[in-house]
């Protein structure tokens, strides 16, 4: 079982509101993601991190942010949640092993915008 | 372009039964393919990981084979039990990224029926 946490698992928020979702590995990796995943549909990378002050965005447009303040926490920010936001979100973070990195997830959270 | 192709969409079988589930791919440099189980509502979890040189890999009831030259891999599940349903997803890793870049399928939907 990774130790990557996410909080909270389920949230149900109103169009306009401002939400952070919480992301932290108590592993030291350097390097986190930030996935979006909708139901029968494959995962797809908004966000990323190659470590501390470190943030780029992923191959899926997204009008969310992050931030890296410390190494193990990369928490990712709505300003004003939309119906169109609502997916599952999968916090990841990896270590390099044998030659190729291992990506470790969270348990995701399920964000519903009404 | 990068994709990972994976079939059959969804899978029902009885408790007891074997079942194949199909990957291909065709991201290059090709680094490492990965099988992982998602539970409903969970984050995804690694099952086996096998890089070019290796054709097969075993963890307990799962078997999966890969093929780099024809650019496929199967998961082989036996004696399935009803704790076996859940996505399965197959997940192949780029040799040239820095980020530890994953291409994900959208994965197979299995179901053990009792």
């Amino acid at each position: 079982e990774a130790d990557i946490y996410q909080t909270p698992r389920y949230l149900v928020i109103g169009t306009g509101k401002k939400i952070t979702l919480e992301c932290s590995q108590t592993m030291g990796h350097d390097k986190m993601y930030w996935y979006q995943q909708d139901p029968g549909m494959e995962l797809h990378l908004i966000h990323y991190s190659y470590g501390v002050n470190s943030t780029e965005k992923g191959d899926l447009s997204s009008e969310s942010t992050v931030s890296r303040i410390r190494t193990e926490h990369f928490p990712l920010t709505l300003e004003s949640a939309r119906p169109s936001h609502t997916s599952q979100y999968l916090c990841a973070s990896s270590e390099l092993v044998g030659g190729g990195y291992e990506q470790y997830f969270g348990p995701g959270t399920r964000l519903t915008v009404t | 372009k990068n994709q990972v192709e994976q079939s059959p969409q969804s899978l029902i079988i009885l408790e007891g039964k074997n079942c194949t589930l199909q990957c291909n791919y065709t991201v290059s440099p090709f680094s490492n393919l990965r099988w992982y189980k998602q539970d409903t509502g969970r984050g995804p979890v690694s099952l086996t990981i096998m890089t070019f040189s290796e054709n097969t890999k075993s963890n307990r009831r799962y078997t999966a084979t890969l093929d780099a030259d024809t650019k496929q891999s199967s998961l082989h599940i036996t004696a399935s039990q009803l704790s076996d349903s859940a996505s399965y997803i197959c997940v192949v890793t780029d040799r040239g990224s820095t980020l530890g870049r994953l291409y994900f399928g959208r994965g197979t939907q299995l179901t053990v029926w009792p």
